[in-house]
C-alpha cells in the first residue's frame, strides 16, 4: 500500500461520543499534519508534527486530540465535540525540508449531530 | 491581510480555451509556492510548484511566479471539462520551525464547459 492513508472515510458522532481518525503514511516522510476543511473557508492548519515531535498546534480547541506514537502513524482523538466542527479532516505528509509538498489522504468527513 | 489570497470564482472557460489562476501572498520571504487541485469531495492532489522567478511548465500547466509582485499563477492550455475543480494556492515561508508548514488560499473554483 502506497501513499497516505487515512480512515475511516465517514464519520457520523453525537456531541457526547469519543472518536478517533487514523492516518498511516508509506511515503517515508518525517512530517505528519492534521488539517481541517470547512466549506468557504481555507484549509485550517491545526498540528504539525516533525519526527513525533508535536511542533505547532494552532489553538485548537482541547476537545481535538492529537497522538502521532511514530513517524509513520498519526491519530486525532475526537470528544465532547460540537456540530460546528463538522468538516473534513485531512492528513498530510511531507519531508521537513524547503519546496517539499505536502502529499494528503483521502479525508475523513465528519458529521458530528 | 490575509496569507495567501486567491479569487474564489467561480471562474468558467469553453473547453480548448486557456484558463488562467491567479494567487497573491502576504510575506515577502514566501520561498516555494505549490497549485493543487480538488475535486469536489475529494482531498487535494499536488498539480506542481516552483520556487524561482519566471515560468514553469508541465504538460498544459504552466505556473509562473514573480517574487517582486509576490504574486503566482496557473495557465491552464486546452482546457478540458476534467479540469473542472478548485485549484488551490499554497505558500511555504522558508523560514521558522516548520519548513513544511503551508499556507492555504480559499481556493477558486474552475469550470470549463463542453
Amino acid at each position: 500500500e502506497t501513499g497516505v492513508t487515512q480512515t475511516p472515510r465517514h464519520l457520523v458522532m453525537g456531541m457526547t461520543n469519543k472518536k478517533s481518525l487514523k492516518c498511516e503514511q508509506h511515503l517515508g516522510h518525517n512530517a505528519m499534519y492534521w488539517y481541517k476543511q470547512s466549506a468557504k473557508k481555507p484549509l485550517e492548519l491545526m498540528f504539525v508534527y516533525n519526527f513525533k515531535e508535536q511542533t505547532e498546534n494552532n489553538s485548537v480547541p482541547s476537545r481535538f486530540s492529537p497522538e502521532c506514537p511514530n513517524s509513520s502513524h498519526l491519530f486525532l482523538h475526537l470528544h465532547t465535540l460540537q456540530p460546528e466542527d463538522s468538516a473534513l479532516y485531512l492528513c498530510a505528509s511531507s519531508q521537513e525540508r524547503q519546496s517539499s509538498p505536502l502529499h494528503f489522504g483521502n479525508g475523513t468527513r465528519l458529521t458530528v449531530t | 491581510q490575509k496569507e495567501v489570497e486567491q479569487n474564489s470564482g467561480p471562474l468558467s472557460v469553453p473547453e480548448g480555451a486557456i484558463a488562467s489562476l491567479n494567487c497573491t501572498y502576504s510575506d515577502r520571504g514566501s520561498q516555494s509556492f505549490f497549485w493543487y487541485r480538488q475535486y469536489s469531495g475529494k482531498s487535494p492532489e499536488l498539480i506542481m510548484f516552483i520556487y524561482s522567478n519566471g515560468d514553469k511548465e508541465d504538460g498544459r500547466f504552466t505556473a509562473q511566479l514573480n517574487k517582486a509582485s509576490q504574486y503566482v499563477s496557473l495557465l491552464i492550455r486546452d482546457s478540458q471539462p476534467s479540469d473542472s475543480a478548485t485549484y488551490l494556492c499554497a505558500v511555504q515561508r522558508g523560514r521558522g520551525s516548520t519548513l513544511g508548514r503551508l499556507y492555504f488560499g480559499r481556493g477558486t473554483q474552475l469550470t470549463v464547459w463542453p
